[in-house]
């Protein structure tokens, strides 16, 4: 299966910074998609994004799929994006079935 | 409407308990998951349902007992659990579970699984 590295592992950023959280993975991928994880553990879709550029209000994100990275940009921090950003792949797991590989994600802190 | 809901929130029981995880979509998906997430780990993957057949069970153990009555709902069974079983179990449900892995996964708040 393939291997899925998340950087920075922790970051900590003043309210209204910005920042870039980077997704590699080992192998091409047939979809690539960005979480958000809440204090209380909810996982939040962010972006499904196998290739291209997307973006929804103060966050965006990149997929270069040929060079097997993605990208998530966070303008202006708020101090409700703390928490755990999760990405994750497909991986072929047999019986015709693609299966998610998550990164181990990055802890943002964003601090008043 | 994307919402997987999961129920209960939180969930203590025995060693000795049976218990029950209940997950529920209506966004007429027909494959739907089971995660595993222990603290500051990503989620893991226990079984997959596609058509309401056990697609994929990653070689879970036998006191975990997923089933899937119909296409909205799917249950995880729990019978003699260990402390180290104690997660919080993500649901989760997809339009598909083929076609090159292009479809968008969508998650439940989770049940906060605690074994005494």
């Amino acid at each position: 299966g393939i291997q899925v590295e998340q950087s920075p592992p922790d970051l900590i950023l003043q309210e209204g910074a910005n920042s870039t959280l980077r997704c590699n993975f080992s192998d091409s991928v047939n979809n690539l998609q960005w979480f958000h994880q809440n204090p209380w553990g909810q996982l939040i879709n962010l972006f499904y994004i196998p290739s291209g550029t997307k973006q929804n209000g103060r966050l965006s994100a990149t997929t270069v799929a040929t060079e097997r990275y993605s990208l998530l940009y966070i303008s202006s921090s708020q101090t409700t994006d703390s928490g755990v950003y999760f990405c994750a792949g497909t991986r072929y797991s047999g019986a015709g079935s693609y299966q998610l590989t998550f990164g181990k994600g990055t802890k943002l802190s964003v601090i008043p | 409407d994307t919402e997987v809901t999961q129920t209960p929130k939180h969930l203590v029981m025995g060693m000795t308990n049976k218990k029950s995880l209940k997950c529920e979509q209506h966004m007429g998906h027909r494959a739907m998951y089971w995660y595993k997430q222990k603290a500051k780990k990503p989620p893991e993957l226990m079984f997959v349902y596609s058509y309401e057949k056990l697609s994929i069970n990653e070689s879970v153990p036998s006191r975990f007992s997923p089933e899937c009555p119909n296409s909205s709902l799917l249950n995880l069974h729990l019978h003699a659990l260990q402390p180290e079983d104690s997660a919080l179990y993500l649901c989760a449900s997809s339009q598909d579970i083929g076609r090159g892995g292009l479809y968008e996964q969508y998650f439940g708040p989770g049940t906060r699984l605690t074994v005494t």
